[in-house]
């Protein structure tokens, strides 16, 4: 267990409203990853941090943006959530070991009406 | 662009071995990774092949051609609870920041 938690593990807004996630890790890692997964797409990477406040997009940043003020907490935030962000949302950290090894929370599954 | 290619389903039973493959198309590579996940769950890494050759881990085993942009994941005296989804998924890019990206997905059916 690389002791990563998400919140809310479940939630439903409606179209328009802002939305934010929250990625918490105990084990200092410096990278850290948020992906959605959707039927048919796979996991994909929507934004990644290198360090406190170092992000970059990944490849479906559009409508998300991250903040990663401590080591522990990276923040994914839908500025105003349409229903094709619908989707179950992962959190990531990246192992030690050198071999690429990433570690994911339990998700985060968002419904947006 | 990147893009990667996997079986999207696979059936075998019990006790069998079983061979998914994936074959990639990335603009720098940094290795090649395999993830399982069970409904409902989060992915779980399995194996990591930054170099050519075959990577053993148990009942599992990972190969790796760069120079054929292919790998596949082999998974030996298959069981019941092998039943899930298997992700291939690449490391691209110029710099070594971990980023993954990851195939569609093949979904692993195991048949008493």
């Amino acid at each position: 267990d690389a002791g990563i938690t998400q919140s809310p593990r479940h939630k439903v807004t409606e179209t328009g409203t802002p939305v934010t996630l929250r990625c918490h890790q105990t084990e200092n890692h410096r990278y850290m990853y948020w992906y959605r997964q959707d039927p048919g797409h796979g996991l994909r990477l929507i934004h990644y941090s290198y360090g406190v406040k170092d992000t970059d997009k990944g490849e479906v940043s559009d409508g998300y943006s991250v903040s990663r003020s401590k080591t522990e907490d990276f923040l994914l935030t839908l500025e105003s959530a349409t229903s094709s962000q619908t989707s179950v949302y992962f959190c990531a950290i990246r192992g030690l070991a050198g071999d690429n090894e990433q570690f994911f929370g339990p998700g985060t599954r968002l419904t947006v009406l | 662009g990147q893009s990667l290619e996997q079986p999207s389903e696979v059936t075998a039973v019990e006790g069998a071995i079983v061979q998914i493959n994936c074959t990639y198309q990335t603009s720098g590579f940094y290795g090649l990774s395999w993830y399982q996940q069970h409904d409902g769950g989060a992915p779980t890494f399995l194996s990591y092949n930054a170099l050519d050759g075959l990577e053993e881990t148990g009942r599992f085993s990972s190969f790796l051609s760069r120079s054929d942009s292919y790998g596949y994941l082999l998974l030996q005296e298959l069981q019941m609870k092998d039943s899930a989804s298997y992700f291939c998924a690449v490391s691209p890019g110029s710099g070594n920041t971990g980023k993954l990206i990851f195939g569609q997905g093949t979904t692993l059916q195991v048949k008493p």
